[in-house]
């Protein structure tokens, strides 16, 4: 079984619907991470989170929240989704004990089109 | 500021050829930390290697190498042979002290043809 899983791996909403995507992982890390793709954007950090307790704003965190509800699960919600949030969302995980510049583990991958 | 840049955005080889992807980044922090990651047509990423900036050390595993420059700041990756199962869009990121997220670069496409 994968390590990191996100779920749904695809999804078709329309605007203005509330959506929330799920990451677990298995690898017992105590980092989790939410990055979205776009074509020729590469990837950019919506939010993270360090541990349960600790939720951070990324790079481009409007229009998205997220939830840490325990150590392996870690979602976000597109709270009113708009096309432009049409991507790929991946989520990672990172060990803190491994040290500085831990290596991130991505799941899978969801596709999200906001119709 | 950290940056990293991947100027090369689409590379076509043809099967067996040797291909090098470049990697260069912009940090101020001493401690850092580069990655490669591999993203083939079905769209996970897949984890290839890290360097840290006090090891300049070339590695090579298989037929992938990754060669670490500090004086021109660049990481750059090359296959050797290539194969078809190695087209994918390949992405160097950076990591450092000052940050809490990796940096990614926009990433190169490789497509490699029999």
């Amino acid at each position: 079984d994968a390590d990191v899983t996100q779920t749904p791996r695809n999804r078709i909403t329309k605007t203005g619907k509330r959506i929330m995507l799920e990451c677990s992982q298995t690898k017992g890390h105590d980092r989790m991470y939410w990055y979205r793709q776009d074509p020729g954007l590469g990837l950019r950090l919506i939010y993270y989170s360090f541990d349960v307790k600790d939720i951070n704003k990324g790079e481009i965190s409007d229009g998205y929240s997220v939830s840490r509800q325990a150590q392996a699960k870690f979602s976000l919600s597109l709270e009113s989704a708009i096309p432009n949030q049409t991507a790929l969302y991946f989520c990672a995980t990172s060990d803190s004990l491994t040290g500085m510049g831990e290596t991130q583990y991505f799941g899978p991958g969801t596709r999200l089109l906001v119709l | 500021a950290q940056k990293v840049t991947q100027a090369q955005t689409e590379i076509s080889v043809v099967e067996k050829e040797d291909v090098t992807l470049d990697c260069v980044y912009e940090t101020r922090d001493t401690t850092y930390y580069l990655f490669w990651y591999k993203q083939p047509p079905s769209g996970e990423l897949v984890f290839l290697i890290r360097r840290n900036s006090f090891d300049e050390q070339n590695e090579i595993s298989g037929r992938y190498s990754w060669n670490f420059q500090k004086s021109t700041s660049s990481f750059n990756f090359t296959i050797t042979a290539s194969q078809v199962v190695d087209s994918a869009v390949y992405f160097c990121a950076l990591h450092s002290n000052s940050g809490y997220a990796l940096n990614f670069g926009k990433g190169t496409s490789l497509l490699v043809t029999p």
